[in-house]
């Protein structure tokens, strides 16, 4: 089945820097790849997603870009802010199924 | 803004005991999906469940799971008899439909079996 590998398991920078969060996949026919926002108590939240046919998405300050030949996939959070503190799940689903398989998760501390 | 909702939000019971954890996908809203985490763990998936059966299934979702959708709002898991193992925090999720791959999250139900 699907493997999802996420790096780093934590990250902290300080208000106003970039974040990167990269993941790999291994079943070349996954074909959407959402990201999710865990805060504390709380669910994970959809925050962006790419389909395999798009090389990058953007909104607002997060990004998500897609190597489909090196299968992996990125998010950028651009002026971080304390709020984007959180823990940060990829995940990729496989076509024809439904299901996602999560990464481990990466927690985002911003620093004021 | 919809959004999916779970009760309870924490759930004590004690090993061999059945437990039943019930969520509210979002309003038509037409795949539902069972995830669970461990602690420190993925997210792990356990079942989807479409047009009032199950669709696919993890190794996870054995024999002492089911679900249900027993009216036309409620979702349920039900554990039979639950094992130490089984502690873990509970998520619900639903997707509109065929082609829209989006999943959206209730807030978790935090299993404890002791």
């Amino acid at each position: 089945g699907e493997n999802v590998e996420q790096h780093p398991s934590t990250l902290s920078v300080q208000e106003g820097d970039s974040a990167v969060i990269k993941c790999t996949y291994s079943d070349s026919a996954s074909n959407y790849f959402p990201w999710y926002k865990q805060e504390l108590g709380k669910g994970p939240q959809l925050i962006i997603d790419i389909r395999s046919n798009v090389g990058e998405k953007k909104d607002q300050r997060i990004a998500v870009t897609l190597n489909k030949t090196a299968k992996h996939f990125s998010l950028h959070i651009t002026e971080t802010q304390p709020e984007d503190s959180a823990v940060y799940f990829c995940a990729a689903r496989v076509t024809g199924a439904n299901n996602l398989f999560f990464g481990t998760g990466t927690r985002l501390t911003v620093i004021p | 803004e919809p959004e999916v909702t779970q009760t309870p939000s924490h759930q004590v019971t004690q090993m061999g005991q059945e437990v039943i954890l019930r969520c509210v996908p979002i309003s038509n809203h037409l795949y539902f999906y069972w995830y669970r985490q461990i602690l420190g763990q993925k997210v792990e998936f356990l079942v989807s469940f479409y047009n009032n059966e199950i669709s696919e299934k993890s190794e996870i979702f054995d024999d002492q799971f089911s679900v249900e959708r027993p009216d036309g709002s409620n979702f349920t898991l039900k554990i039979r008899s639950t094992k130490l193992e089984d502690s873990a925090m509970y998520f619900c999720a639903s997707s509109a439909g065929t082609g829209a791959y989006e999943q959206y999250f209730g807030p978790g139900t935090r299993l404890t079996v002791t």
